[in-house]
């Protein structure tokens, strides 16, 4: 069965970097986008980017540009999001999330990780 | 970016009693690329509807979803006690991907 492992939660101060990873296992890797969205407290849900773990192509929203790096290691099954120059708006909860499918239509999220809690405080 | 618009924002209402949670687009959306998701306290969403009105695997019957162009609907026929949650809607249509604000029903 699809499952999405997360990184545990992390604590940073203003002006650092986290990076939180998704292990992916159950299917082939390589197949499937993932994204990446957040969850800050008590607020909705919010499209970080995305990445084809095929050629490593990503796309990221514009808010996050310049900001957002995501990377895979096809040999783990790991898709890593870092998220740089932290501010005390990006603590939130990052969730992984893969499409359900190869087709356009099928790109709507079947599959979420458990989520990471990243904290920025000083 | 095309902008989604949950309401209402707080629905209030009794089991066994039906919901209607509405969703606009700020542009028309290919009924392919339409979604709803549930969230619960504490826990990751998941999915009920995509394609406008293909309930995912698991979902129970008392969910649907219609709608085209720019507004689209989540019904939940009678509503159980696990019911009353948030629940978001999604295009997928045209990157970037986007969330309405989410609806929250609770137990009037």
């Amino acid at each position: 069965q699809v499952q999405l492992v997360q990184s545990g939660a992390e604590v940073k101060k203003p002006g650092a970097s986290v990076k939180v990873f998704c292990k992916a296992s159950g299917y082939t890797f390589t197949r499937y986008y993932m994204h990446w969205v957040r969850q800050a407290p008590g607020q909705g849900l919010e499209w970080m980017g995305t990445m084809n773990p095929s050629g490593g192509g990503t796309s990221y929203a514009q808010k996050f540009q310049g900001r957002i790096t995501m990377t895979r290691d096809t040999s783990t099954s790991t898709v890593y999001m870092e998220l740089s120059s932290l501010r005390s708006e990006d603590t939130a909860v990052y969730y992984c999330a893969r499409v359900a499918g190869i087709l356009g239509t099928e790109y709507y999220f079947g599959y979420w990780g458990q989520g990471t809690l990243v904290t920025v405080s000083s | 970016e095309i902008v989604l618009t949950q309401s209402p924002g707080t629905l209030s209402l009794s089991p066994g009693e039906r919901a209607t949670l509405s969703c606009r687009a700020s542009q028309s959306v290919s009924t392919n690329y339409f979604a709803w998701y549930q969230q619960k306290p504490g826990q990751a969403p998941r999915l009920l509807i995509y394609g406008t009105s293909n309930r995912a695997t698991g979902i129970p019957d008392r969910f649907s979803g219609s709608g085209s162009g720019t507004d689209f609907t989540l019904t939940i026929s009678r509503l159980e006690s696990e019911d009353f949650v948030v629940y978001y809607c999604q295009q997928y249509g045209n990157s970037p991907w986007t969330f309405g604000q989410g609806t929250k029903v609770e137990i009037k």
